[in-house]
């Protein structure tokens, strides 16, 4: 079974700019889950959906949004980049909304220069 | 809100040897996960060990096993035997169960296994 894959790896955007993260989750999982690095923050949740639907948000301004399609893959979008959205974004997959168990990808690094 | 605090940012151990990472957590729930992530240089997050807050058996993984203390909040990761492989920064992770699968980590302690 393929795991998670995230597209694309690396990106270089500019202050200003947007950008969209994709993510594919494993094959039947219906969960999906984003989540920023920094060496700074740590890990942080962003947001997650099921279904189509935001579940759960953390503490990220609304600049930072995602959406999932009915296939369950996810997007995130970043509006308004600044230098502090440089990051790893990873994205990781569970069966259900219940499920303790994730399954991460290899991430985005995202540079904001 | 949850917090999990990993008060070693850094460990180096030699082959073979026995390793303990430490993680302490606060929360207000009674039903919650445990975990230990570890992420290799370059390389992706994977699932190490969890453990269900409800049980009081520590949970083991081959070489990986937990030191779980619910009263006083603590949840340590021991690597027995440590290999090379082993080198990575370790993620102590908290889930609320049933409360979607938000993970909340802690900042990681780095592990460095030598020859």
């Amino acid at each position: 079974k393929a795991g998670v894959t995230q597209t694309p790896r690396y990106l270089i955007k500019t202050r200003g700019q947007q950008v969209t993260l994709s993510c594919s989750p494993i094959s039947g999982h219906r969960s999906v889950s984003w989540y920023q690095q920094t060496p700074g923050q740590g890990l942080q949740f962003l947001f997650e959906y099921f279904s189509e639907t935001q579940r759960n948000k953390g503490n990220f301004p609304g600049r930072f949004s995602g959406r999932q399609f009915s296939n369950s893959r996810s997007e995130m979008n970043v509006s308004t980049l600044e230098l502090g959205d440089s990051a790893l974004y990873l994205c990781a997959s569970s069966l259900d909304s219940h499920s303790y168990e994730q399954y991460f990808g290899p991430g985005t690094r995202l540079t904001v220069t | 809100a949850q917090t999990v605090t990993q008060s070693q940012p850094e460990m180096s151990v030699q082959e073979a040897e026995t390793v303990t990472l430490s993680c302490t957590y606060d929360t207000s729930e009674s039903n919650y996960y445990l975990f230990w992530y570890k992420q290799p240089p370059s390389r992706q997050m994977i699932l190490v060990i969890r453990q269900e807050a409800y049980k009081q058996q520590n949970a083991t993984e081959n070489r990986f096993s937990v030191n779980f203390q619910k009263a006083a909040k603590s949840f340590s990761l021991k690597i027995s035997d440590s290999q090379l492989g082993d080198t990575a920064m370790y993620f102590c992770a908290f889930m609320v169960n049933q409360a979607g699968t938000a993970l909340i980590f802690g900042k990681g302690t780095t592990l460095s296994v030598s020859s």
